[in-house]
């Protein structure tokens, strides 16, 4: 009953350094997200995926790389960090999109990054 | 664009009290409702999904109402207690795929 898991679950970088924050599933669920959540702005998605090998950006994909090369990892990467990308960041995933058929999202313990 | 907004920000009640959290959404053609559940530090709990052909859901002291007509869904906690306090979200559908959410209520259930 693993889950969905998240790691690190606390980073400290500095501005300019790449940094990889990673998700990991074990249900086999085809669609997997990636949201950050900011005072005042609530959850925003950032990358989407809706099987191994397609990814599509959300609302704030700027500065985020995304991979689904299995489809129970989904590693987000910031290429080149800078201090607005600090924040908390959710991963979560579902068996279905969340449209026509209404499946429920499984989400993650988040990863708290702060870039310095 | 969907906007999802909730209000109050933050309540604040006794423990025992029945409480109503409200979530407003602009556009009505969604196909469900979900609200969640996130304590302070941790990630998102689901409680309900509300499929747009339902108008309401249970799941213990906890009743979610939808209203695809006008904009909105309420969710209802009976019985507050403290293991309530939480911060409650309620996201829908955006563009089929992802969730959009409501910055969500903060309650605070007092002993």
């Amino acid at each position: 009953d693993a889950g969905i898991t998240q790691s690190p679950r606390y980073k400290i970088t500095e501005t300019g350094r790449q940094v990889t924050l990673m998700c990991h599933q074990t249900w086999s669920h085809s669609y997997m997200f990636w949201y950050r959540q900011d005072l005042g702005h609530g959850l925003r998605l950032i990358y989407y995926s809706a099987a191994a090998d397609i990814t599509d950006k959300g609302e704030v994909p700027d500065g985020y790389v995304v991979s689904r090369s299995k489809t129970e990892n989904f590693p987000l990467t910031l290429e080149s960090a800078t201090r607005s990308q600090t924040s908390v960041y959710f991963c979560a995933s579902s068996a279905r999109t969340s449209g026509t058929q209404g499946e429920t999202q499984y989400f993650g313990p988040g990863t708290r990054l702060l870039v310095l | 664009k969907q906007e999802v907004t909730q209000i109050p920000a933050a309540l604040s009640v006794p423990e025992g009290e029945n409480l109503v959290l409200n979530c407003s959404f602009t556009d009505s053609a969604i196909y469900n409702l979900q609200w969640f559940r996130q304590d302070p530090g941790k990630g998102l709990t689901s409680l309900l999904l509300i499929q747009s052909s339902q108008r309401e859901q249970t799941s213990g002291r906890l009743n979610a109402s939808l209203d695809k007509s006008s904009g909105r869904s309420t969710l209802y906690i009976a019985a507050s207690q403290p293991g309530d306090s939480a911060t409650y979200l309620c996201a829908v559908p955006s563009s089929g795929y992802a969730l959009n959410f409501g910055k969500g209520t903060s309650l605070l259930v007092t002993p």
